[in-house]
């Protein structure tokens, strides 16, 4: 069935590093990878997101990149700040015929970001 | 600008009662989808609605139901309540129309049910 796998679950970095969280997808008519990020207590919020026909999207400090070969797609952050500190999701969507609202989510990577 | 809403805030139940969430999406968005959030994983889809049609559903037993309305507002309704059931429940609103549906989905800030 479907499924989106996500590493790591916890990950620690210094103020001003990288950050790298991947996912992988079962379902290969999955076309749109969005992610979100979740503070404690706080709704999901679309921070970025990749359609299937784009392999790299920037925005400021974040980028996804997507291989469609490989079924994997990864979120980057550069330049951590303490308020990156977040549980993140990646997630999938089934594209085509298939028309609904599902999204497939990984199990979550909780960030922290040591100042 | 208003985002997506969802009402009440918390709610806590007796096992074997049901329960009506309800959530408005974000203004000129067609599209409702719900998904249910247990504590440390990531949201689980129930259903998703557009122009008042169900057009999903997620692996959840009938127990569970929703619709929506002419104004787009929608409600998630569940009966016979199990303990199991205690979960964030999440609404998210996307436009809807001129693209998929499962493009941008927005969040609710979700409704804490806890079941006892």
């Amino acid at each position: 069935g479907e499924n989106v796998e996500q590493h790591p679950s916890t990950l620690s970095v210094q103020e001003g590093d990288s950050a790298v969280i991947k996912c992988t997808y079962s379902d290969s008519a999955s076309n749109y990878f969005p992610w979100y990020k979740q503070e404690l207590g706080k709704r999901p919020q679309l921070i970025i997101d990749i359609r299937s026909n784009v392999g790299e999207k920037k925005d400021q400090r974040i980028a996804v990149t997507l291989n469609k070969t490989a079924k994997h797609f990864s979120l980057h952050i550069t330049e951590t700040q303490p308020e990156d500190s977040a549980v993140y999701f990646c997630a999938a969507a089934q594209g085509g015929s298939s028309n609904t609202g599902k999204l497939i989510f990984g199990q979550g990577t909780t960030l922290q970001v040591k100042p | 600008d208003a985002g997506v809403t969802q009402s009440p805030t918390h709610l806590i139940k007796t096992r074997g009662q049901h329960v009506t969430l309800r959530c408005s999406p974000i203004s000129g968005h067609k599209s409702v989808s719900w998904y249910q959030q247990v504590l440390g994983q990531g949201p689980q889809f129930i259903f998703q609605y557009y122009e008042k049609e169900e057009r999903g559903r997620g692996n959840f037993p009938d127990r569970f139901s929703a619709r929506q309305f002419p104004n787009y507002s929608s409600e998630l309704n569940v009966n016979a309540l199990l303990l199991g059931d205690s979960a964030l429940y999440l609404c998210a609103s996307s436009p809807g129309h001129l693209r998929p549906l499962h493009y941008e989905q927005y969040f609710g800030p979700g409704t804490r049910l806890t079941v006892t």
